[in-house]
């Protein structure tokens, strides 16, 4: 069946710092891929997504591309910042608009 | 745009009690909402799918008549847990998706619910 994988956390960084998470996908056919946020104490944002292959979503300086090739849909940010701390879950969509969702990577960014 | 509420955010209860939870959409019709259930340090785990006017879909090893989900309007969707154990305590999550504004695909959660069983 469909699959997400996605790098355990927790992810420690300084503020200004390269971020990558990891995630691969496994999926008959071609999914579209998600990355959601959820900060603290709140429900789950979507923060960009993709829906074929080599789309590259981006928002808030957050940027992840479709690989179909590797099956996987990193995300990574030039500079993190304080306030990006959270929980961030990349997940792909299958039949019915369903959803499958990686275990979420913590975020911890320290000053 | 695109809000989700659920209502309420955190709720203790008795064993062998029944709990509901809602989940409205705000300002967007929702044609179609998802229930999900989040263990600690665990990713959602979907519950089941339903449509307005339909009987909800339930996801393989969710059992319907524990775990019953209402959905009679565009806005409002419900899940009652009835009789309620310690191990149904866990972080339940809606989501919903309609077709305003060009947003039928995408899923808005709601900020999810701490169910709590004593």
């Amino acid at each position: 069946g469909n699959s997400v994988t996605q790098m355990e956390g927790p992810v420690t960084l300084s503020e200004e710092a390269f971020l990558t998470i990891n995630c691969t996908y496994t999926a008959t056919g071609y999914p579209s891929l998600f990355w959601y946020v959820q900060y603290p104490g709140e429900g789950l944002q979507l923060l960009l997504k993709a829906t074929k292959a080599d789309d590259k979503g981006s928002n808030k300086g957050f940027e992840a591309t479709y690989r179909k090739e590797t099956t996987s849909f990193h995300l990574e940010k030039g500079s993190v910042q304080v306030s990006d701390s959270a929980v961030y879950f990349c997940a792909q969509r299958g039949g019915g608009n369903k959803l499958t969702f990686g275990t979420g990577t913590q975020l911890k960014v320290e000053l | 745009g695109a809000v989700v509420s659920q209502h309420p955010s955190w709720v203790i209860c008795k064993s062998g009690t029944s709990v509901k939870i809602e989940c409205r959409s705000l300002d967007f019709q929702a044609t179609t909402m998802f229930w999900y259930r989040q263990f600690p340090k665990q990713s959602l785990m979907l519950m089941a799918t339903s449509n307005e006017g339909s009987k909800a879909t339930y996801e393989q090893g969710v059992e319907k008549d524990k775990f019953l989900i209402n959905h009679a309007s565009l806005t409002l969707s419900t899940l009652t847990v009835t009789s309620a154990h310690p191990e149904d305590s866990s972080f339940y999550i809606c989501s919903a998706s309609g077709e305003a504004l060009g947003i039928q695909e995408t899923q808005y959660f709601g900020p999810g619910t701490r169910l709590l069983v004593l």
